[in-house]
C-alpha cells in the first residue's frame, strides 16, 4: 500500500539545537513532496515543497528539506531551532499522474525548550 | 487574496443525529476542494475531493458524504452520526491546474465530538 512514514512521533530539543525530521514514502515514479506545519492554535500551513529541480529546497523560517530519490526520503532540517518552532510537522506526498490524493504522514510533534 | 472559511469550529452531537459542516472559499474560481479528517497519531486522511460543481470523489467508504452545490462551497454531511465519526475535520482548497493544483491551503478545522 502507498504510504508516508514519519518515524519520529515526538521530538524534544533545546533552543539552538539542530533539527532533522525524517520522512519516507513508498511510491514509485514522479512525486511532489511537501512539509506542512501546524503551530498551536493555528491552521495547517505549507512550510516548503519540492516539485522538480534542485533536490534541496528552502522554506520559510529557515527550514530546508532534501529530496533523495534513491532513498525515497524528504527529510526536514533546520540548523538552529527556536522556541517558536514548537509545532506539529506533517510530511505529504502526491504521486504525479494519479488521483488528486495528497497522502500525509502521521506527523511529528516538535517541542523546543527555551 | 484567497481565504477559506470553515464552520462550525466545534460541534457536539449525539449518536444518530445528522451532520453538516460547511466550507467556503473566497478570492478564486473553480478551486479543487477537499475534506480531510485528522486523527491523533494517524495523520490526515483524505475523505472527499471535488474538481467542480456536483463532482465528488470519495476516497474512503464510510458514514459520510460530501456535496458541492456552488463553485466555492463544499459541505460534509452525515444522516446518522456514529461514535467513530468523532474527529477533527479539515477543509482545503487548491488551484485547479498547474503545479498549484497540488498545493493545498487548509481551513481552521471543525472539531466534532459524537456522544
Amino acid at each position: 500500500a502507498q504510504s508516508v512514514s514519519q518515524h519520529n512521533h515526538h521530538v524534544i530539543l533545546s533552543e539552538a539545537a539542530s533539527l532533522e525530521l525524517g520522512c519516507n514514502y513508498s511510491y514509485g515514479g514522479t512525486v511532489n513532496l511537501f512539509w506542512y506545519v501546524q503551530y498551536p492554535g493555528q491552521h495547517l500551513q505549507l512550510l516548503l515543497k519540492y516539485f522538480s529541480g534542485d533536490p534541496l529546497v528552502k522554506g520559510i523560517k529557515g527550514f530546508e528539506a532534501e529530496f533523495i530519490k534513491s532513498k525515497f526520503s524528504f527529510n526536514l532540517r533546520k540548523p538552529s531551532v527556536q522556541w517558536s518552532d514548537t509545532a506539529e510537522y506533517f510530511c505529504a506526498v502526491i504521486k504525479m499522474g494519479g488521483a488528486n490524493n495528497l497522502f500525509f504522514g502521521t506527523g511529528t510533534r516538535l517541542t523546543v525548550i527555551p | 487574496s484567497q481565504t477559506i472559511h470553515q464552520w462550525p469550529a466545534t460541534l457536539v452531537q449525539p449518536v444518530g443525529s445528522p451532520l453538516s459542516l460547511e466550507c467556503t472559499v473566497e478570492g478564486t474560481s473553480n478551486p479543487n476542494l477537499y475534506w480531510y479528517r485528522q486523527a491523533a497519531g494517524r495523520g490526515l486522511q483524505l475523505l472527499f475531493y471535488s474538481v467542480g460543481i456536483g463532482q465528488i470523489s470519495s476516497e474512503v467508504p464510510q458514514n459520510l458524504s460530501a456535496s458541492r452545490p456552488q463553485d466555492r462551497q463544499f459541505i460534509l454531511s452525515s444522516k446518522k452520526l456514529l461514535l467513530s465519526d468523532s474527529g477533527f475535520y479539515l477543509c482545503a482548497w487548491s488551484l485547479d491546474r498547474g503545479s498549484g493544483a497540488n498545493v493545498l491551503t487548509f481551513g481552521a478545522g471543525s472539531r466534532l465530538t459524537v456522544l
